[in-house]
């Protein structure tokens, strides 16, 4: 049972370069997560999606997109990548609203040179 | 951004010792969770909270959630080198929206 899968594991990128990170998850959950985690500031909201069709904002959107493929994919997308982005990438899914807890991916190392 | 408050942020002990690590905030939650992370990997849920004053245990780890909701506490017993690692509470204020803690590492040492 893999729960949540993310990939790539690592990823080094320069300045202004553009890239997909992949989320999958098999426990049909209908909301998925995408998390940043940096040092001193804890685990911050890029974006999530409530259920298939649907994308919403959370506290950290700015140089992000997002895509819900399906129930089972929800993809984050950096469409030209700045040093701040230097962070470790989280994806997680939930049953609805999120209330009984998330299951998380292993993260996503990304380095923005 | 908002944020629980946990203390202490660090603690290093000695295996077989107890310890308490705690998550407060002045926010009232609908539901409250604990995690643990290990190095390279992504947190795994140890327990949820949901009603002022509840306990729940889980092995040698006792979990409560304050009276009003705000805050909440982790007890170790007898802590073992395998309870290392990042422990990490968070709060539901709204559907799809939480606030998580910086977080406790926690390091014990056989």
């Amino acid at each position: 049972n893999a729960g949540v899968t993310q990939t790539p594991k690592f990823q080094v990128l320069k300045t202004g370069q553009s890239m997909t990170l992949q989320c999958a998850q098999d426990m049909n959950h209908n909301s998925m997560y995408w998390y940043r985690q940096d040092p001193g500031m804890g685990l911050r909201l890029i974006y999530y999606s409530a259920s298939e069709g649907t994308t919403d904002k959370g506290e950290v959107p700015n140089g992000y997109n997002v895509s819900r493929l399906n129930k089972r994919e929800f993809s984050l997308r950096l469409e030209s990548a700045a040093p701040s982005q230097t962070s470790v990438y989280f994806c997680a899914s939930s049953e609805e609203t999120g209330f009984y807890g998330y299951t998380f991916g292993s993260g996503t190392r990304l380095t923005v040179v | 951004t908002q944020l629980l408050e946990q203390s202490p942020q660090f603690l290093s002990i000695q295996e077989g010792e107890n310890l308490t690590v705690y998550c407060n905030s002045s926010s009232v939650f609908s539901s409250l969770q604990w995690y643990r992370q290990e190095p390279g990997e992504g947190p795994v849920l140890l327990v949820t909270v949901v009603t002022g004053g509840e306990v729940k245990k889980l092995k040698r780890l006792t979990f409560q959630f304050g009276d009003a909701r705000k805050d909440s506490s982790l007890h170790i017993t007898a802590a073992q080198p395998g309870d290392t690692g990042l422990y990490l509470c968070a709060g539901v204020i709204l559907p799809h929206k939480y606030i998580f803690g910086t977080g406790t590492r926690l390091k014990v040492l056989a």
